[in-house]
């Protein structure tokens, strides 16, 4: 099975701040590479699909980049709303597999 | 308006079975790839089974494969996961999620529309 390893696990920011988060593949997944938001209580919500491409009404602040197994997800002018716990996700074999998470605090 | 309701969850003891159901409007359901997705009390989202548009492929996280059974039925607008065998461990909140159009009617490009969740507590 592929592994997602995903930093950090948490980190803080403020808002207007330009936010990182890193996930990276144990082998090769082209750029079938999916990112969610998801707030407490509440279902996951699509962000960026293949690697880095903005899923529909999401903000354009948000964007996802491809360095080889490295995939990267910005948040640039971080806002209020943005709170909550960031998955990666491969769809590139099955199992399917999700990163451990990044939960954003502000 | 694209819309995924769960049901079927609930209170089981170890051993017993479950089956969820997800029931689709808003979209040509036959079109589209299928998922379920859990995440136990506290913990990350776990990729537990997803099929195909046509039904033709189905894919099983290793932790459920040969307990769980995914189907759908395209006349009914529905997806299903038969649970059976169920384990302490398999208490979590099921989500249901479609995916966007891809190429072969797969899930290649993640999960764009979820369900609220349907609770599966097992437990004696």
């Amino acid at each position: 099975d592929i592994q997602m390893t995903q930093s950090p696990s948490f980190l803080s920011a403020s808002v207007g701040d330009r936010v990182t988060i890193t996930c990276r593949a144990s082998q090769s997944i082209n750029s079938y590479l999916n990112w969610y938001q998801q707030k407490p209580g509440k279902a996951p919500k699509l962000l960026i699909y293949a690697a880095s491409s903005l899923q529909s009404g999401v903000p354009s602040r948000f964007s996802g980049s491809r360095s080889g197994t490295d995939f990267t997800l910005t948040i640039n002018s971080l806002q209020p709303e943005d709170f909550g716990t960031f998955y990666c996700q491969q769809s590139y074999s099955a199992p399917r597999t999700f990163g451990q998470g990044t939960m954003v605090e502000i | 308006e694209v819309q995924l309701l769960e049901s079927g969850g609930g209170l089981v003891q170890p051993g017993g079975s479950l089956r969820l159901s997800c029931a689709a409007s808003g979209f040509t359901f036959s079109s589209y790839a299928m998922s379920w997705v859990r995440q136990a009390p506290g913990k990350g989202l776990e990729w537990v089974s997803g099929m195909s548009s046509s039904g033709g492929s189905t894919d099983y996280a290793d932790s459920v494969k040969g307990r769980f059974t995914i189907s759908r039925d395209n006349s009914k607008n529905t997806l299903y996961l038969q649970m059976n065998s169920l384990r302490a461990e398999d208490t979590a909140v099921f989500y249901c999620a479609k995916s966007p159009l891809a190429p072969g009617g797969t899930d290649r490009y993640g999960m764009d529309v979820w369900g609220q969740g349907t609770t599966v507590t097992v437990s004696s």
